[in-house]
């Protein structure tokens, strides 16, 4: 059960700039820090953004993330092929004591 | 590098036990910063967190599986596991291991492997 919600779609032609908005409460994104994931196809889910926005080595500056209250989002920016993927928004919730995830947003490069 | 690899049946029956081990490389799983965790994917859908463990033995579950799921370390093997019980259809799906600090999530994950629920 996903409790953080995206936008099940979002596209854009190669050299544009796509974001993904997630939404979540008080007692997850609202007081933690928010992680993003890109999962191809058939693949388990790479981390692309950590602590709201800090990026792990080798994953590409065109990625970037924000958070405000207790929304996040995730921007592409100069998109290419091979970001057309699943990407999914996370947060630790207090209530469960335990992390939750968004409900995906596929990302089409038309 | 830290390596995280599941194992188990890919198969199980109906209201059997479903069983999975997580074996870690490329670090001990005894660390003190990090928990240990089980996350799921159904077929075409979102991701789940199933529970985690602490080296210490630990447990913290997801409420919505906690009368189903046990989680278990062995320290001495690297390795930590689950078991569901009394599976259905629904529990069909990819079966993740992961590693997470105390209120963050996952950084490393491993492969998955798929386990279905079939008779």
């Amino acid at each position: 059960q996903s409790v953080l919600t995206q936008p099940p779609s979002a596209s854009g032609t190669p050299g544009q700039r796509v974001t993904i908005s997630c939404s979540g409460s008080s007692s997850n994104i609202g007081s933690n820090y928010v992680y993003w994931y890109q999962q191809l196809p058939g693949t388990a889910p790479k981390l692309l953004i950590y602590r709201n926005n800090q990026r792990p080595s080798g994953v590409p500056d065109r990625f970037s993330g924000s958070k405000s209250g207790t929304s996040a989002s995730l921007a592409i920016s100069g998109l290419r092929s091979e970001d057309e993927a699943d990407y999914y928004c996370a947060a630790w919730d207090d209530s469960l004591s335990g992390p939750v995830f968004g409900t995906g947003t596929k990302v089409t490069v038309l | 590098q830290l390596q995280l690899q599941e194992s188990g049946p890919g198969l199980v029956k109906p209201s059997e036990t479903l069983s999975l081990t997580c074996t870690v490389s490329g670090g001990s799983i005894s660390s003190s910063s990090y928990y240990w965790g089980w996350i799921r994917q159904p077929p075409g859908k979102g991701l789940e967190w199933i529970g985690s463990i602490y080296y210490s033995g630990s447990t913290y579950y997801n409420p919505s599986l906690k009368s189903r799921v046990t989680i278990s370390v062995d320290t001495s093997k690297n390795q930590f596991s689950l078991k569901l019980s009394s599976v259905t259809a629904a529990d069909t799906a990819v079966y993740y291991c992961a590693r997470h600090e105390w209120e963050l999530p996952p950084d490393y994950w491993g492969q998955g492997t798929l386990v279905t629920v079939s008779s």
